[in-house]
């Protein structure tokens, strides 16, 4: 099963709106409405941030949100804080995997 | 709170197995599942696979069928991973994840344990 497919690096200067996107297929992202997003700093283990497209686990700011449009989802961070610059990566229910990951995005503000 | 505490570091030959455990404490261990997922350094995230806590049902990455276990032991609240027949390329952070079901596998883990470095190393 590929990796579901992020830009690299995105960045943004505080208090502006950035969004990551993570592209799949029918049988992964654009098949079912099970795609996460996880943040991790450097040295610690991954958070959950967003889950089943577009929810937020209880004690994440609400400037986290996600959506998804056909294959791809997507991850938007508004007014951007030093302490958003992390790596965040997508997750997704496949028909095979059944889970799988996307290759990270590194958040840099700058 | 909920915690997921994983073994400490470990050094392994290639073509030898490690076994990392998982204690889970602060909820009702058999009500989620554990998933577990490795980082190779300076690399992304790979889902290695699920049990569920309920029921010992497991679902593994087809990579590593054959040569990775997961087990649980519902009286210590605790999961294990065991890896076989070790390889370079399996040096990596592992790290054990609550699963938000016990019934099927999803890729909603909302609780960490702190990762367990495994280098293979002749």
């Amino acid at each position: 099963q590929s990796a579901l497919t992020q830009p690299a690096s995105v960045s943004g200067s505080p208090g502006q709106s950035i969004t990551i996107s993570c592209t799949g297929t029918s049988s992964d992202v654009g098949g079912y409405n099970y795609v996460s997003w996880y943040q991790q700093h450097p040295g610690k283990a991954p958070k959950l941030m967003i889950y089943e497209v577009s929810n937020r686990p209880s004690g994440v700011s609400n400037r986290f949100s996600g959506s998804k449009s056909g294959n791809t989802a997507s991850l938007t961070i508004s007014g951007l804080q030093a302490e958003d610059e992390a790596d965040y990566y997508c997750s997704s229910y496949t028909s095979s995997s059944p889970v799988v990951f996307g290759g990270g995005t590194k958040l840099t503000v700058l | 709170q909920v915690q997921l505490v994983q073994s400490g570091a470990e050094v392994k030959k290639p073509g030898a197995s490690v076994k990392v455990s998982c204690k889970a404490s602060g909820y009702t261990f058999t009500s989620y599942g554990i998933s577990w997922v490795r980082q190779a350094p300076g690399q992304g995230l790979e889902w290695m696979g699920w049990i569920s806590a309920y029921n010992g049902n497991t679902n593994y990455a087809q990579k590593l069928q054959g040569r990775v276990t997961m087990t649980t032991d519902t009286s210590t609240s605790t999961a294990y991973m065991e890896l076989r027949s070790l390889r370079s390329d399996d040096t990596a952070v592992y790290y054990c994840a609550r699963d938000v079901s016990f019934r099927v596998v999803t890729p909603v883990m909302d609780y960490w344990g702190q990762g367990t470095l495994v280098t293979v190393s002749s």
